[in-house]
């Protein structure tokens, strides 16, 4: 696709309900990268795929979030037992292999926790 | 621990007024900055890519400067619009190998008044 599409544009879980995000990258693009913004601050990082392979999951808040991209192409971050505060935007972005290249960033994922 | 640090978190100009946006950070060994909009719910729209060996950037009404060596890059807008107004955040990436999350400050919310 011409960008970087993110489903669903909002989700509203109720405290303990699982959710599954996905994100589909512009085509050919070998990074994929999650991050989390909460109100009123910038992203943060949550995790990293090179083609299907999550390099870096350092940032992942607990072991309630999971992250995968099978065949190297569309991502789906899940979050088990959802927690009110997980309630943030989710943004998915991918890039060029390179260092030198830009981040291209989807719509996000606001997701709300009751 | 890469920090980064966007001065004044919150600017208001009339229209037609040039301005400056800051953007500061710890660790000077990255390879590229990024100037990102936001606009209210929703995603990122890359502005301009500094490479680390570049000093500037230019698009339209924009320029971004960065000096690496003490850790700073200002977004320069001129003529401001009240098209303009929207969240501006600043994001350097990890020169760690294998890594290219980026580390985003906290933005700076531009109101250009009409």
């Amino acid at each position: 696709g011409a960008g970087v599409s993110q489903s669903p544009r909002y989700k509203v879980a109720k405290r303990g309900q699982d959710v599954a995000l996905r994100c589909d990258p512009i085509s050919g693009h070998v990074s994929l990268f999650w991050y989390q913004q909460a109100l009123g601050q910038g992203p943060e990082f949550l995790t990293y795929f090179q083609n299907e392979a999550q390099l870096d999951k350092s940032g992942l808040p607990s072991d309630r979030f999971f992250a995968e991209r099978p065949e190297g192409s569309v991502s789906t971050l899940k979050i088990q037992r959802t927690q009110q505060e997980d309630s943030a935007v989710y943004l998915c972005a991918s890039s060029t292999r390179t260092a030198n290249t830009e981040a291209f960033f989807g719509q996000g994922t606001r997701l709300t926790v009751v | 621990k890469q920090e980064v640090t966007q001065i004044p978190a919150a600017l208001s100009v009339p229209e037609g007024e040039n301005l400056v946006l800051n953007c500061s950070f710890t660790d000077s060994a990255i390879y590229n900055l990024q100037w990102f909009r936001q606009d209210p719910g929703k995603g990122l729209t890359s502005l301009l890519l500094i490479q680390s060996s570049q000093r500037e950037q230019t698009s339209g009404r924009l320029n971004a400067s960065l000096d690496k060596s003490s850790g700073r890059s200002t977004l320069y807008i001129a003529a401001s619009q009240p098209g303009d107004s929207a969240t501006y955040l600043c994001a350097v990436d990890g020169a760690g190998a294998g890594s290219y999350q980026l580390t985003f400050g906290k933005g700076t919310k531009l109101s250009v008044i009409p």
